[in-house]
């Protein structure tokens, strides 16, 4: 159980435009969803806390408008980059929360990477 | 501010031959420490979740342990399917349903056959 998947897997576009990653949590129901980045050698670090329904949370230094996250159902959140820029190449990681007595843990998705020319 | 410091940052084994790897962390009131394990290009997979000190958990050749300020984890026997990143996380307590986590960098271990 706790199995949450991620679309694509891998995305190379050209500098200017915008990609889409989802994420879905595909055995369980997560009212909240988590992004985030990983640069190489370096750690995750949270873009943004994605709750159902309502606005996501942003960390600070994470832009919002270009960082467009959306989570209209209990099992997809999607994260948009636009205006993708050559130093938003990153490999981008999602977390879902299983309810219940597991809701503290996140469950990560399999990571899309991301390569801007 | 929530800070995890994880130690060594590299760590290489012969198969069979035991250590442990170090989480230090500050926290404003823990509510959980968790253990993950990341593949190269991988998403992190779940090993443990620690709530207070003198908790212990197993899991195959693991052993995860907790105190005020650090977190051990121990691998007995390793093989080298064990070789991945181990990352440490840290969450606050008093977030209400906030459930961040504040990650360590990792250690990279690597067990030679």
């Amino acid at each position: 159980g706790a199995v949450v998947s991620q679309h694509p897997s891998w995305v190379i576009c050209k500098s200017g435009t915008s990609v889409k990653i989802e994420c879905r949590s595909l055995d369980f129901q997560a009212t909240t969803m988590f992004w985030y980045r990983q640069f190489p050698k370096q750690s995750l670090m949270l873009m943004a806390t994605s709750n159902e329904g309502s606005k996501a949370t942003y960390e600070q230094g994470v832009e919002k408008d270009k960082f467009l996250i959306n989570h209209a159902s209990l099992t997809l959140s999607t994260l948009t980059v636009t205006s993708a820029h050559p130093e938003d190449s990153s490999f981008y990681i999602c977390s879902a929360q299983p309810p219940g007595q597991l809701q503290e843990t996140q469950y990560f998705g399999p990571g899309t990477r991301l390569l801007v020319l | 501010e929530d800070q995890v410091t994880q130690s060594p940052e590299a760590l290489r084994l012969q198969e069979g031959e035991s250590s442990s790897l170090n989480c230090s962390y500050t926290v404003s009131g823990l509510r959980g420490l968790f253990w993950y394990r990341q593949d190269p290009g991988k998403g992190p997979e779940f090993l443990f979740t620690l709530y207070s000190a003198g908790e212990e958990k197993e899991k195959e050749r693991l052993k995860a342990t907790l105190t005020k300020k650090e977190s051990f984890l121990h691998i007995t026997a390793p093989k080298p399917e064990d070789s991945a990143t181990y990352l440490c996380a840290v969450q606050a307590a008093g977030g209400g349903s906030n459930y961040k986590l504040t990650f360590g960098k990792g250690t990279l271990l690597t067990v030679n056959p």
